[in-house]
């Protein structure tokens, strides 16, 4: 079964100043996806970002970008200018093509931003 | 597109009540999924559906939950008798498996936050 682990329960974050959130992953997959949901208090689940396995180039999306290492099973988010507004629950989740769409979140980690 | 449509949004009830959670899909996605959310176990997925039939119900706690997908609109996830161990939040969520960009990406419900005193 796939694993993913998040492994800093929090982060915190000077505004405009840029932080990076960890997330490792075992599989023995070839063909996945990764993604970075982010959780306001709101607790809606909002889509950050996403990685195909296949593609070697980082996603990026304005603020936020992924460092993806597929070798060491690692699939970082970076977020730069950091904004009062970036504070929330950051989950990582695991996809593999050969289960349906489900996915399989992290612990997750509180980022917080201080003014 | 309204997104993934949730009710109730906050559910309070007693211990022994039946409470049912009612999902309303992306209209044309395909697949759904309901996952529980608790501090303890974080997000644990409970159960999906692809073209309303049922396939993976592994992560269904007990016999005392159970969910269904009358059509392609509607989902409803049933736990009857309620415990005060099912205080949670509940999401809903759904996605499309054809090809293109946005395929593959599970779109959110804002979730039911489940109360059981």
């Amino acid at each position: 079964a796939q694993t993913v682990t998040q492994s800093q329960p929090e982060m915190s974050v000077q505004e405009a100043e840029t932080v990076t959130l960890s997330c490792t992953y075992d599989t023995s997959e070839s063909d996945y996806y990764l993604f970075w949901y982010k959780q306001p208090p709101s607790r809606q689940m909002i889509l950050v970002i996403r990685q195909e396995a296949y593609k070697q180039q980082n996603a990026t999306e304005n603020r936020f970008s992924v460092n993806f290492q597929k070798a060491a099973k690692s699939f970082s988010l970076k977020i730069s200018d950091s904004q009062l507004g970036d504070a929330a629950m950051y989950f990582c989740a695991y996809r593999t093509n050969n289960a349906g769409n489900m996915l399989t979140f992290g612990g997750g980690t509180r980022l917080m931003v201080k003014p | 597109d309204a997104g993934v449509i949730q009710s109730p949004r906050h559910e309070v009830t007693e211990m022994g009540q039946e409470v049912t959670l009612r999902c309303k899909p992306i209209s044309g996605h395909d697949y759904l999924f309901w996952y529980r959310q608790t501090m303890m176990r974080g997000l644990e997925l409970l159960i999906y559906f692809n073209n309303n039939v049922p396939i993976d119900d592994s992560g269904m706690p007990e016999d005392r939950f159970s969910a269904k997908m009358p059509n392609a609109s509607f989902s409803t996830l049933k736990i009857q008798p309620s415990e005060p161990r099912d205080s949670a939040v509940y999401f809903c969520a759904s996605s499309l498996s054809r090809q293109g960009y946005g395929a593959n990406v599970l779109t959110f419900g804002a979730g039911s936050r489940l109360t059981v005193l």
